[in-house]
Formats: structure tokens, sequence, C-alpha cells
């Protein structure tokens, strides 16, 4: 059975830096499309990044340059690095795995990020 | 602010036929599948339509959906109560370096 449990969130300052891991089992992350996908508080979804099995990665414009997607495959584990937190990426974080196409089929129930002074 | 454009709200009595929209473009609709998720209050969003009209297993056949051009639409015949939620529709877009969009959503209220 595939699951996902995310991890690391918590109460970080503006400026701060955050690691969120996403623990997989039932799958290995190497042979799949991982990504990230948020929502605000009172907002809609976002997608924030994806990693590709063969390694490329790709960021929402909103955090390029800011967030790293990783993963470790002896661990089976996909990470997101969150450097230079603002207070709008308040938010719960999702970790997800995409299927033969671009439909996210399996979801982790999230780890809410708060970046307040 | 998101390029998938969605009515906030829809509405209708158990029984009934609700209808969704999604509005998009030539960079993601117009050229990409379009995805549907429900996203239930307190629970991880979930994948309701796949490759613009597939229902994954385990979705009732109540849930349809159709796309046209740079549209898209989700339809929920027989409505029930367990159907209130959060729907958005999503697709990847190949505009700036490419990256997954969702639609705005629509919360589903079942009067």
């Amino acid at each position: 059975e595939v699951q996902l449990v995310e991890s690391g969130g918590g109460v970080i300052q503006p400026g701060g830096s955050l690691r969120l891991s996403c623990e997989a089992s039932g799958f290995d992350v190497s042979n799949n499309y991982m990504s990230w996908v948020r929502q605000a508080p009172g907002k809609g979804l976002e997608w924030v990044s994806v990693i590709y099995s063969r390694g490329d990665t790709f960021y929402a414009e909103s955090v390029k340059g800011r967030f790293t997607i990783s993963r470790d495959n002896f661990k089976n584990m996909v990470y997101l690095q969150m450097d230079s937190l603002r207070a709008d990426d308040t938010a719960i974080y999702y970790c997800a795995k995409r299927g033969f196409e671009w439909e996210l089929t399996h979801w982790g129930q999230g780890t809410l990020v708060t970046v307040s002074s | 602010q998101s390029v998938l454009t969605q009515p906030p709200s829809a509405s209708g009595t158990p029984g009934q036929r609700v209808t969704i929209s999604c509005s998009g473009s030539s960079s993601n609709l117009g050229r990409y599948y379009v995805y549907w998720y429900q996203h239930l209050a307190g629970a991880a969003p979930k994948l309701l339509i796949q490759r613009n009209d597939q229902r994954p297993s385990g979705v009732p056949d109540r849930f349809s959906a159709s796309k046209s051009g740079t549209s898209a639409s989700l339809v929920i015949s027989g409505l029930r109560a367990e159907d209130e939620a959060d729907y958005y529709c999503a697709a990847w877009d190949n505009s700036l370096s490419g990256s997954y969009v969702f639609g705005t959503g629509t919360r589903v209220t079942v009067l």
C-alpha cells in the first residue's frame, strides 16, 4: 500500500529555513515523480515543486531560488528545503506521488509551516 | 494567481446535478490533460478525475468530466451530503519554465 507521511513543519521566523521530509512506503521514490503542493490558510491548492525520476527538478515561480527539492533513494524519502521563508509561505505542505501522466494519485496528510515573528 | 479559473461556489440539494467549470488557455488546458481533485475539510486532497475524463478506481460514477479546447467541466450527478468539499481542476502549463497549475477552487455546498 502506498503511503506518504510528511514531517518537519513548525513555526519559523521570517528569513529562516526549514526542511520538510516525506517518508514514502509501498513504492520507490527513485522510480517516480514526486511533488510538493501547499495550501495557505483560506486559500486554494498551489503546486510548489516536482522531482522527476531522472532527477530533474521544477519549481513554482513563487519559490524558485528559495526552495530545493531532493530525495534520498536509500531512505525512500523526499525533502523540501525551504530558505528565506516569508509570511506568505505559511501553509500546509503536502507531499504527493505523480502517476504516469500528471495525476497526483497519492497524497500525505500534510505538515503545517507557519512563518511568523 | 491561478491561471485556471473556476467559480468560487456551487450548490445543490441532494440528488441534484452540479456542474463546475474550469477555464484555461492554450498553454495549459489547450495542450495538456486536465485533472480534478476533491478536497474535504481536514483531509488530504483526492484525485477524482484523471486525463480529462477518466475516473480512478473507487471513484463513484456520479462524478464525470469533460474537456473541450481550453475549458473543462466536472459534473456531480445525484449530489450527496458527503460531496460537500472543495474541488480543483489542474493541468501542466508550459508557459515560462513549466509548472503544474491548480484552478482557483470551487466550494460545493449541499443544501
